[in-house]
């Protein structure tokens, strides 16, 4: 069974950092593209960053983070990550970790995980 | 950027009953070298994340009832639930991943009528 295990949401202030990991399970991690979508409270999904399946796969960026946010992935530890620096109020969403159903990024996501809070807030 | 658009913003639809929401994209998502429109359809019910329906425009996701469909190609896309239930209470999103950024539309909100 496909699982997808988001942490390290929480609170911080704005112009703080906080680092996203995705625990994967289930399915061969290193054969799939990953990606980042959010969902702000009350909102609709933005999609936020992607990764193809390599370790130092090509990597895909919303204008609105770009800069700000990488994503990375370490597949000997089946685990997804995004760091987001220069945290604005406007970053406050639910993350949401998901699977590609290919190695590339040119594909639907097809599993996702519950999500985690990140709240940016003085 | 693609933009992609959806209507209506929401819907109420009798139980039984067809529901039909539009997607429209900014540009074609259609990739010519395969055929393949690179446009997905996912259903979100309240507290939970996204659900993939559809794939490839048309291409209904395993586990999915025939009740879902989608259609169109280039830039207008349809999915349609032939009889609605009570549990397909939920917001639906289309997404293009023909170009990055991979961008959803705004969303359409099925209730029942």
């Amino acid at each position: 069974e496909v699982q997808l295990l988001e942490s390290g949401g929480g609170l911080v202030q704005p112009g703080g950092s906080l680092r996203l990991s995705c625990a994967a399970s289930g399915f061969t991690f290193s054969t799939y593209a990953m990606s980042w979508v959010r969902q702000a409270p009350g909102k609709g999904l933005e999609w936020v960053s992607a990764i193809n399946n390599s370790d130092s796969g090509s990597t895909f960026y919303a204008d609105s983070v770009k800069g700000r946010f990488t994503i990375s992935r370490d597949n000997s530890k089946n685990t997804l990550y995004l760091q987001m620096n220069s945290l604005r109020a406007e970053d406050t969403a639910v993350y949401y970790c998901a699977k590609s159903s290919r190695g590339h990024c040119y594909s639907p996501a097809d599993y996702w995980g519950q999500g985690t809070l990140v709240t940016v807030s003085s | 950027d693609i933009v992609m658009t959806q209507s209506p913003d929401s819907l109420a639809v009798s139980l039984g009953e067809r529901a039909t929401i539009n997607c429209k994209s900014s540009q074609s998502v259609l990739y010519s070298s395969n055929n393949k429109n690179f446009l997905g359809w996912y259903q979100q019910k309240p507290g939970q994340p996204p659900k993939l329906l559809i794939y490839w425009a048309s291409t209904r996701e395993s586990g999915v009832p025939d009740r879902f469909s989608g259609s169109g190609s280039g830039t207008d896309f349809t999915l349609t639930i032939s009889s609605l239930q009570a549990e397909d209470v939920a917001v639906y999103y289309c997404q293009q991943y023909y170009n990055a950024p991979f961008t959803f539309g705004p969303g359409t909100k099925v209730d029942i009528e």
